[in-house]
């Protein structure tokens, strides 16, 4: 089984519909993350979290939301799709030795907004 | 602030080919440097990272890379390539000192080996 788990792997949905991502891991880190790849644009942050009573938001958190259900579990929401949130969404955990840990990430999830 | 700039989006080579992927960076603290690899269909793997000590960074699959702190880079290496290396390579930093352990990435390069 893999360490990091997203579901679903794929998503087409609709303008305007509500979407939830789902993020699991099994590598007991305290430490997730949300990025979104697009190309040629590298990835980018859109939320992070240190523990289930911590979130912050990373440079691109507008029209997202996220919940730390559990350690093992961290959900990004869109309230509301849109195209333009038409992209690759990666979930990963990292080492809890802060800057130096090394990251895991899930498979990913491609999002299509029509 | 950090930045990350791969200096190439896309190199071809043929197989057993040497081969450098070009990565500055910039930041106003000291970092932490790293290269994850995208292999089609699935998510990044950490290939090396540069901690502290020697310069030179060995890691998986024959790549190597080389800190360069004047010149503010590190380039990747592998000095003969083959056709399971296609992949997309992602240049990242994070700021020593930091807890947050975030990462700062570049825009990839796309690696593709032909035989």
């Amino acid at each position: 089984d893999a360490d990091v788990t997203q579901t679903p792997r794929n998503r087409i949905t609709k303008t305007g519909k509500r979407i939830m991502l789902e993020c699991s891991q099994t590598k007991g880190h305290d430490r997730m993350y949300w990025y979104r790849q697009d190309p040629g644009l590298g990835l980018r942050l859109i939320y992070y979290s240190f523990d289930v009573k911590d979130i912050n938001k990373g440079e691109i958190s507008d029209g997202y939301s996220v919940s730390r259900q559990a350690q093992a579990k961290f959900s990004l929401s869109l309230e509301s799709a849109i195209p333009n949130q038409t992209a690759l969404y990666f979930c990963a955990t990292s080492e809890g030795q802060g800057a130096r840990g090394r990251a895991f990430f899930g498979q990913g999830t491609r999002l299509t907004v029509v | 602030a950090q930045s990350v700039t791969q200096l190439d989006s896309q190199v071809p080579v043929f197989e057993e080919a040497p081969v450098e992927l070009r990565c500055n960076y910039s930041s106003s603290v000291s970092v932490y440097l790293f290269w994850y690899v995208q292999y089609p269909n699935q998510g990044l793997q950490l290939l090396l990272k540069y901690l502290s000590g020697s310069t030179l960074v060995k890691g998986i699959n024959g790549f190597e890379a080389e800190f360069n702190k004047s010149q503010t880079s590190f380039h990747l290496r592998k000095p003969s390539v083959h056709i399971s290396d296609t992949a997309e390579y992602f240049c990242a930093v994070s700021s020593r000192g930091s807890t947050l352990g975030r990462l700062y990435f570049g825009r990839g390069t796309q690696l593709t080996v032909w035989p």
